[in-house]
């Protein structure tokens, strides 16, 4: 299993951006032909898929609920997944996840590595 | 488009066997493959533990299984443990507007 590692919380003022990125170590596998996503949880509520991306397909899927303000990028040559978010409000904060796919050139199938979670606040 | 539903508790007894259940339509649980089930303490990166409504992943217990008809899928648990107290969540794609669901999460209990 690869080892998913992201970069360290985040605490945001409302209105600006943010930045996660997700690092997959153990590099046995071909990066770019499996399916990276974005969950995150909210404190006190349930899972919440905020998109995904298979590299080597190009561009990104994302939930409805994101579409306006989210990106979600691959750097192949530094195995790095990033997920961005714009317009943040206080009902961002969350715990933000990626994870990778089972098997390559499959989006929707379950996912078995996960990265620890980044900890996003916005407050003013 | 509202998440799947689950139950928002269940409890049972080491040894026992519980059943969780992840309720969607056609237009998801009942119209696709692509049904999974994660293991998640709050905090934590959730563990998977059924992909495609009934594979298991390697190192998982076969003490957990996964099956659906129609609308609803489940999770089946038996032989419970102290160790499987977590939620838990299920997940299905739901076609390529909504993408995906979640389910609202289960909190198991072991007593």
């Amino acid at each position: 299993q690869p080892q998913l590692v992201q970069s360290g919380p985040e605490v945001k003022r409302p209105g600006s951006s943010v930045k996660v990125s997700c690092e997959a170590h153990g590099g046995t596998f071909a990066f770019d032909t499996y399916a990276f996503v974005w969950v995150r949880q909210a404190p006190g509520q349930g899972l919440e898929w905020m998109g995904g991306i298979i590299p080597i397909f190009g561009p990104a899927k994302y939930a409805q609920n994101f579409q306006a303000r989210i990106t979600i990028t691959a750097d192949t040559a530094r195995r790095t997944v990033y997920m961005e978010l714009s317009s943040l409000r206080s009902e961002d904060t969350a715990l933000y996840f990626c994870a990778r796919a089972i098997s390559d050139l499959d989006f929707w199938t379950g996912f078995s590595a996960w990265g620890p979670g980044t900890l996003v606040t916005v407050s003013s | 488009q509202s998440a799947l539903t689950q139950p928002r508790s269940v409890s049972g007894s080491p040894g026992q066997s519980v059943t969780i259940s992840c309720t969607g339509s056609s237009s998801d649980v009942g119209g696709y493959t692509y049904v999974s089930w994660y293991q998640h303490h709050p905090g934590k990166a959730p563990r998977l533990m059924i992909y495609d409504v009934r594979k298991r992943p390697s190192g998982v217990p076969d003490r957990f299984s996964g099956s659906k008809s129609g609308n609803t899928a489940s999770l089946t648990i038996s032989g419970l443990q102290a160790e499987d107290e977590a939620d838990y969540y299920c997940y299905s794609y739901a076609g390529d507007h909504i993408f995906v669901l979640f389910g609202g999460g289960t909190k198991l209990t072991v007593l």
